[in-house]
């Protein structure tokens, strides 16, 4: 089915240990995004990429890095876990044309102890 | 300061009920867009509007730009439509702002 798929879908780090969320959709999208979600608070973007070769910071980036292996994968890292990085991550692609809304991935959970 | 507020933030209605739930923005923006979180968490866009109003079954979105303001209406609610439905404001086709959501439980 096409779609955004986001792995893994749930992860428990220990403070400092690093790790990849992975993101891959497979409908030809240029746009890509990395978002997290908290309890009280609306969608954050932590990264976007706008077109494959380009990585842009969203309101929340620190603590984050990107990757856009290619036009399919959009690859985000915590290089040393942090508790207040616990929360839902969200992978979405966005296309052109008449329908220009999103698509998201299912969501990782991730806690950080 | 939130740019995109909701309202109601908790809405219980029974079966059948007519639904309304309200974004106002204080933002320009190109688009607007609704979304539907389910308890699982996967999220699904419902519609993008920029002008006038939008329907698709029993959802039904309008926009008054003018106002800054839109609202998402389900006709006949269902159980399965109970979510959280998640309004974004546009701004520029990678700037959104995202209000905190609208928890929607419709009783049998």
């Amino acid at each position: 089915n096409a779609g955004v798929t986001q792995t893994p879908k749930f992860q428990v780090l220990k403070t400092g240990q690093s790790m990849t969320l992975q993101c891959a959709q497979d409908m030809n999208h240029n746009s890509m995004y990395w978002y997290r979600q908290d309890p009280g608070m609306g969608l954050r973007l932590i990264y976007y990429s706008a077109s494959e070769g380009t990585t842009d910071k969203g309101e929340v980036p620190n603590g984050y890095n990107v990757s856009r292996l290619n036009k399919r994968e959009f690859s985000l890292r915590l290089e040393s876990a942090a508790p207040s990085q616990t929360s839902v991550y969200f992978c979405a692609s966005r296309g052109t044309g008449d329908f220009y809304g999103y698509t998201f991935g299912s969501g990782t959970r991730l806690t950080v102890v | 300061k939130n740019e995109v507020e909701q309202s109601p933030q908790n809405l219980t209605a029974q079966e059948g009920e007519f639904i309304t739930i309200n974004c106002s923005y204080s933002v320009g923006i190109s688009a607007l867009h609704w979304l539907q979180q389910h308890p699982g968490g996967g999220i699904v866009s419902l519609f993008m509007l920029s002008s006038g109003k939008k329907k698709h079954g029993r959802l039904i979105a309008t926009i008054n730009i003018q106002e800054k303001h839109s609202s998402l209406h389900i006709t006949a609610s269902h159980p399965r439509d109970s979510a959280v439905y998640i309004c974004a404001a546009d701004q520029s086709g990678n700037q959104f702002y995202f209000g905190t959501g609208t928890s929607l439980t419709v009783i049998p």
